[in-house]
């Protein structure tokens, strides 16, 4: 089974500094996909970014990118020039791809501090 | 376009009792899953329906089901709830089932349960 591990419950930074979430996944599958979620106070969750497993080069979004290390099973998030509008829970999931749900981690709730 | 509407927003009942929850999803899509999300269990998959089928199910009790119906809304059922069943359940809509993979997956604001 998959598992996704957020090992960070509660992370803060100053508006316009960057902050990196960490998440690490357990998976025996070669073919897959890691995501960043977004919940923000009106809990509504909205896809930040999305990596396929067989791509090298890192996704990036704005100013949202990750750090993806295949062997190390490493999926960290990185926001920068953070506004007050980042202040949500992140979560970062994982799929592989056909018929089968998202795996969650249990979230990192960011705050940004003016 | 309207986005997954989800049905009721609060609600609180008591042990014992039964839930029904309703999701209705983006107009098009065809395929509903459910999620229930709790701070010491983070999001946890409950089932998806396509096409009035359920196709996936999660590790919950029995106690929890769901339908579809010919519409594409989904109402989900929790009956002899526990206090362990507060949650906030999210309900996610796409035009295919499995596009978790995707990314083209589009949640609700969820409906907030409290069991007393």
């Amino acid at each position: 089974a998959q598992t996704v591990t957020q090992s960070q419950p509660e992370m803060s930074v100053q508006e316009a500094e960057t902050v990196t979430l960490s998440c690490t996944y357990d998976t025996s599958e070669n073919n897959y996909y890691l995501f960043w979620y977004k919940q923000p106070p009106s809990r509504q969750m909205i896809l930040v970014i999305r990596q396929e497993a067989y791509k090298q080069q890192n996704a990036t979004e704005n100013r949202f990118s990750v750090n993806f290390q295949k062997a190390a099973k490493s999926f960290s998030l990185k926001i920068s020039d953070s506004q007050l509008g980042d202040t949500a829970m992140y979560f970062c999931a994982f799929a592989v791809s056909g018929n089968t749900p998202l795996v969650f981690g249990k979230g990192t709730r960011l705050s940004v501090i003016a | 376009k309207a986005g997954v509407t989800q049905t009721p927003r609060y609600l609180i009942k008591t042990r014992g009792q039964q839930v029904t929850l309703s999701c209705s999803p983006i107009s098009g899509h065809r395929s509903v899953s459910w999620y229930q999300q709790t701070p010491g269990q983070g999001l946890q998959f409950l089932f998806e329906y396509f096409s009035e089928t359920q196709r996936n199910k999660g590790n919950f009790p029995g106690r929890f089901s769901g339908r579809q119906f010919s519409n594409s809304r989904s109402e989900m059922n929790v009956s002899t709830l526990e206090l362990g069943d507060s949650a906030l359940y999210l309900c996610a809509s796409s035009y295919l089932p499995g596009q978790g993979s995707t990314g083209e997956l589009f949640f609700g604001e969820g409906s907030r349960l409290t069991v007393l």
